[in-house]
């Protein structure tokens, strides 16, 4: 069974850029939730995919945006980067009748200087 | 809103001491997650707790879950130097996450 992958591992940006972030959900999840976490913090949700539509988005400006695609994999989008977006973004996928248990891959690090 | 608080915020434990970290939820969940977290690296699921009274266990860590006190505990025994990671705890199904628990675990 394959786990949560994402890409790219790391990634660096100019402020006012623009960067795609991709996920690819273990095996029979449809379900796949992004979270942000900065240096010394817990993850913050941003937002929840289910069935290519958008299921729940945390506190985060319309800048961040994502897409499920039929084989559930995902992406997530963020224009007009600011310094303060430098973090580890997290992406993990579920599936119904698992209680929500959410597993988690290995992240991408990006940093905007 | 829904807030998650965990404390300690960092704990400094001796090998084959045991400890309890807290975690506090301010409204109403059905289900608690305890995740684990190494330096540099992604979270690993721990416990899922789904109901008022709920006990798991796995190794030296023993979970438990008081809906009614919106709290949830996670036990240490007797440790060891590889549980030194940071600990989180989530709620609901966007889960919410705790300030984390870093800790570190002493010969």
């Amino acid at each position: 069974e394959t786990g949560v992958t994402q890409s790219p591992t790391h990634l660096i940006k100019t402020r006012g850029q623009q960067v795609t972030l991709r996920c690819s959900s273990q095996s029979g999840h449809n379900t796949v939730s992004w979270y942000q976490q900065a240096l010394g913090q817990g993850p913050q949700f941003i937002f929840q995919y289910y069935r290519e539509e958008e299921n729940g988005r945390g506190n985060f400006p319309p800048r961040f945006s994502g897409l499920q695609f039929p084989n559930y994999s995902s992406e997530l989008n963020v224009n007009a980067l600011e310094l303060d977006d430098s973090a580890l973004y997290l992406c993990a996928s579920s599936f119904p009748g698992s209680y929500n248990e959410q597993f988690f891959g290995p992240g991408t690090r990006l940093t905007v200087l | 809103e829904l807030k998650v608080e965990q404390n300690p915020l960092f704990l400094s434990m001796q090998e084959g001491k045991n400890y309890t970290i807290y975690c506090n939820y301010s409204t109403t969940s059905d289900r608690l997650y305890w995740y684990r977290q190494d330096p540099g690296k992604s979270l690993e699921s721990l416990f899922v707790l789904l109901s008022n009274g709920a006990v798991k266990q796995e190794g030296r860590l023993m979970a438990s879950l008081d809906t009614k006190a919106r709290l949830s505990t996670l036990h240490i025994t007797a440790a060891v130097h590889d549980l030194s990671a940071t600990y989180f705890c989530a709620v609901s199904n966007k889960l919410i996450f705790g300030t984390g628990t870093l800790l570190a675990v002493q010969p």
